[in-house]
């Protein structure tokens, strides 16, 4: 089973608006962390935000928050009033305790029109 | 913040020749750095995790002969690609651990590696 899904291939969004996207995990480990990355077309992989399993709060950092459900096992980006920089590739990822490698979900590639 | 550098960023080689990455961090101490791989459009494939001093773990279905990485210093990480076939052309990413408490990785910017 896959431990990190991302059902959306693609999405479209316009300047200015805000928009979600989705990440879904799988573990049994009670201590985890949930990352996002964005990967523009030059390849880098540019660290966004981290939730960790223990956190009471959703992580925010500027334009980027982090909608988790512990219980549903998700961990939504959301990005607010989206910019054309934005556009990208999206990538969602888990460490589980005791592990100290990254397991990334397939991605979703983001596009903002003007 | 923390800085990982690649080098090469890209690189042509000829098919049956050998390849040498290396993967630097450049402010701090990597106890643990990573390898993966990734084809266009797709996700990123742990290769492989190397410790300093120690022999790097590989991922199932990665073939240790071919791929060869060495951590000889808690700043440098080196992937040596064999005997390099068309079908090796990928980017190839690293990442570092600045220690065993931190949760972040800190990625390089990537290595395209193509086999002609």
């Amino acid at each position: 089973a896959q431990k990190i899904t991302q059902t959306q291939p693609g999405m479209f969004v316009q300047e200015k608006e805000a928009v979600t996207l989705d990440c879904t995990y799988d573990t049994s480990d009670p201590s985890y962390g949930l990352f996002w990355y964005k990967q523009p077309s030059s390849g880098e992989m540019i660290f966004l935000i981290y939730q960790g399993s223990y956190d009471q709060q959703n992580a925010t950092e500027g334009r980027y928050s982090l909608n988790f459900q512990k219980a549903r096992k998700s961990a939504n980006l959301v990005i607010s009033a989206s910019q054309l920089g934005d556009s990208a590739m999206y990538f969602c990822a888990m460490r589980e305790r005791g592990y100290s490698t990254l397991t990334f979900g397939k991605g979703t590639m983001l596009l903002v029109s003007p | 913040g923390a800085v990982v550098s690649q080098h090469p960023s890209r690189v042509i080689c000829k098919s049956g020749t050998s390849v040498k990455i290396e993967c630097r961090s450049l402010d701090f101490q990597a106890t643990t750095m990573f390898w993966y791989r990734q084809f266009p459009k797709q996700s990123l494939m742990l290769m492989a995790t190397s410790n300093e001093g120690s022999k790097a773990t590989y991922e199932q279905g990665v073939e240790k002969d071919k791929f060869l990485i060495n951590h000889a210093s808690l700043t440098l990480s080196t992937l040596t690609v064999t005997s390099a076939h068309p079908e090796d052309s990928s980017f190839y990413i690293c990442s570092a651990h600045r220690d065993t408490s931190s949760y972040e990785q800190y990625f390089g910017p990537g290595t395209r590696l193509t086999v002609t």
